[in-house]
């Protein structure tokens, strides 16, 4: 069981915009704005794409967006694209025992 | 261009010491405390720990302290990960990756290695 719950899988067509929660506790997403999000495509390394709960790193296209309320927070993709198809990650420090916590992955399918 | 480049993959059996490497290059080695994440087959990631290569301080995930061993040449800009005595369970996919942070805090990971893949079956 991960720290952090994602749902296992979202889908959507081209052109939509989807939204992946994250769930945490006041121990780590709900302290901290040190949440971030990772890309992952088959058989490939992880990828930033969201940073410090909303910031988006040089180069990741303004179609997606990061946001957090309370214990939750949140990864949006405009505009869907096949390419966009991928396993996502998000991730929060959890203090200084803990340290950091990931989520169990959700899948996305671009219809 | 920052780039962490891992060694290759393993195949070992139940038992035997192992360890993987993570070179960087691109940027000040000694700058930017290195994690290793674990993935294990069809799951998702967990991280396992840190070290600081300008002295080799490590922080270690409670799930991974004492099953796994972090280390460091900052001479060569190289992070390390072993084992002394593998289990099957440690067949996974291992990343290296590039942590930004301060103190304790750790904000998020920027870089990240390609990858080595351990097997292990008797």
């Amino acid at each position: 069981q991960s720290a952090l719950t994602q749902p296992a899988s979202v889908s959507g067509s081209p052109g939509q915009s989807i939204t992946i929660s994250c769930t945490g506790t006041s121990s780590d997403v709900g302290s901290y704005n040190l949440v971030s999000w990772y890309q992952q495509h088959p058989g490939k390394a992880p990828k930033l794409m969201i940073y410090e709960v909303s910031k988006r790193p040089s180069g990741v296209s303004n179609r997606f967006s990061g946001s957090k309320s309370g214990n939750t927070a949140s990864l949006t993709i405009s505009g869907l694209q096949a390419e966009d198809e991928a396993d996502y990650y998000c991730c929060s420090y959890a203090g200084s025992s803990t340290h950091v916590v990931f989520g169990g992955g959700t899948k996305l399918t671009v219809l | 261009e920052v780039q962490l480049v891992q060694s290759g993959a393993e195949v070992k059996k139940p038992g035997e010491s192992l360890r993987i490497s993570c070179k960087g290059s691109g940027y000040s080695f000694t700058s930017y405390w290195i994690s290793w994440v674990r993935q294990m087959p069809g799951k998702g990631l967990e991280w396992m720990g840190r070290i600081d290569p300008s002295d080799s301080y490590t922080n270690y995930s409670p799930s991974f302290q004492g099953h796994v061993t972090i280390s460091a040449d900052k001479s060569i800009s190289t992070a390390y990960l072993q084992w002394s005595s593998l289990k099957a369970s440690d067949t996974a996919m291992y990343y290296c990756a590039r942590l930004q942070g301060s103190g304790w805090y750790i904000y998020y990971f920027d870089y990240w290695g390609q990858g080595t893949l351990v097997t292990v079956s008797s």
